[in-house]
């Protein structure tokens, strides 16, 4: 079957930086993508790997490792802008995209 | 260069009714996803199509549901007699057809479907 599990809520506060894990099992792999969505908005794109390692663009990175079905999101000097829900998404084997739950992230001042 | 367009962006109908959704892709984009969201859990893979093509439907609801993608004009969703059930976010997403950013989804604004 297809999962994908993160956490549902996180805090943290002003210019901290935060980690948002997730794992997945999926029937196929094409890709594993970072979406930030703000209540009542549409997702917007923040990351996208393929291959192990870290992406870096700017305050965020990304991490993915194949192997352990893990991929993880880094937040840095965290604003209170980026209070939003972070969603993790695996592409599968046919190109559609598998969504988490979603993490629910407040930053506080 | 506009983004991916969604109208109406909140649309009411009494149980029984029908709605429609539109989704104007991204210009240059051939592909075309739509996603359910339901309060407070996950978006929903529904259906995936090209211009006059479904290419997975896995998603959708046997009955009641359809999509097309015209070779003009925008993608429609289509949901006949609906449901309470039914209320939801629905958001359309669009990619290229090729290219170094064929793997990148943009998503509309999304169509909030009341059904009272």
């Amino acid at each position: 079957g297809q999962n994908i599990d993160q956490p549902t809520e996180m805090t943290a506060t002003e210019g901290a930086i935060v980690q948002i894990n997730c794992t997945y099992q999926t029937s196929g792999f094409n890709g594993l993508f970072w979406y930030q969505q703000h209540a009542g908005e549409a997702p917007t794109f923040l990351s996208y790997n393929v291959l192990d390692g870290l992406e870096e663009k700017g305050r965020f990175s990304s991490f993915l490792s194949r192997s352990k079905g893990y991929s993880y999101l880094l937040l840095k000097e965290l604003q209170m802008k980026d209070s939003a829900s972070y969603l993790c998404a695996v592409r599968d084997n046919t190109d559609k995209l598998i969504f988490g739950t979603g993490t629910r992230l407040q930053v506080f001042p | 260069n506009a983004g991916v367009m969604q109208n109406p962006r909140h649309l009411v109908r009494r149980r029984g009714q029908e709605a429609r959704l539109r989704c104007s892709p991204m210009k240059g984009h051939s592909h075309v996803y739509w996603y359910r969201q339901l309060p407070e859990e996950g978006l929903k893979f529904m259906v995936y199509l090209q211009k006059e093509n479904i290419i997975d439907e896995s998603g959708m609801p046997k009955e009641r549901f359809s999509a097309e993608f015209p070779k003009e004009g925008p993608s429609i969703l289509r949901i006949q007699q609906v449901v309470r059930g039914d209320s939801a976010a629905y958001f359309c997403a669009s990619s290229p057809r090729d290219g170094p950013r064929i793997h990148e989804q943009y998503f509309g604004p999304g169509t909030r479907l009341t059904v009272t």
